[in-house]
């Protein structure tokens, strides 16, 4: 296992447009977790699953944005009509359900709304 | 709720120096604490945890720190930093139950090396 892994790593896009970001967690890992990042800021909790559902949103987290997890397996992170506040890194990570593990983060998908 | 406050925005040592960075934090319930490291454009990578067990938690890259329940502190150090160790550093707070916003991240250190 290669950890977890986001695509794309880097994606540069025009106001308005909408994006997808994908995470692929950790395959034993059952919570996975949505993050943004800003210039000098920790990370800040966007969403989580647990397998497939969605158990928790940020209020973070505009009617723009959209996180699935399907299978239970990977996650997609959508943003629709993206807007130059929505320029940040998208961080994604996993954990086990037991408590007190921390998490695994990718590398993560810094987005540039121009 | 939790909470994590980190003295110091910006921290410069010199090589072969002691790095101390500072974490508070605030929970109600007993906390599960955490380091992370962050390199330039990374993710972040875990660098420590203190789960309860030995409240002196030793980490990755010679780092360890120490849980201080009377001072909510949890404070990271080193005894001699490296050039290598210029990165952004974060702490984190949760309640053990590890899930969303019980999950908390401070607002960083960043750690110059100086030669």
């Amino acid at each position: 296992d290669t950890g977890v892994s986001q695509n794309p790593r880097h994606k540069i896009t025009k106001r308005g447009q909408n994006v997808t970001f994908r995470c692929d967690p950790i395959s034993e890992h059952n919570r996975l977790y949505w993050y943004r990042q800003t210039l000098g800021q920790g990370p800040e909790f966007l969403t989580y699953f647990q397998n497939e559902a969605q158990l928790e949103k940020s209020r973070l987290l505009s009617d723009r944005f959209s996180a699935e997890r399907p299978k239970g397996s990977f996650s997609t992170l959508e943003i629709q009509r993206t807007e130059q506040g929505d320029s940040a890194m998208y961080l994604c990570a996993s954990s086990l359900a037991t408590g007190g593990y921390g998490y695994t983060f990718g590398s993560g998908t810094r987005l540039t709304v121009v | 709720a939790q909470s994590v406050t980190q003295l110091g925005s910006h921290v410069s040592v010199s090589e072969g120096a002691l790095v101390l960075l500072r974490c508070n934090y605030s929970s109600s319930v007993p906390p599960y604490l955490f380091w992370y490291v962050q390199y330039p454009n990374q993710g972040l990578q875990l660098l420590l945890k203190y789960t309860s067990a030995a409240t002196l938690v030793k980490g990755i890259n010679g780092f360890e720190a120490e849980f201080k329940k009377s001072e909510t502190s949890f404070h990271l150090t080193k005894p001699s930093a490296h050039m290598s160790d210029a990165a952004e550093y974060f702490c984190a707070v949760s309640d053990g139950d590890n899930y969303g916003q019980n999950f908390v991240f401070g607002p960083g250190t960043r750690l110059s090396v100086l030669p």
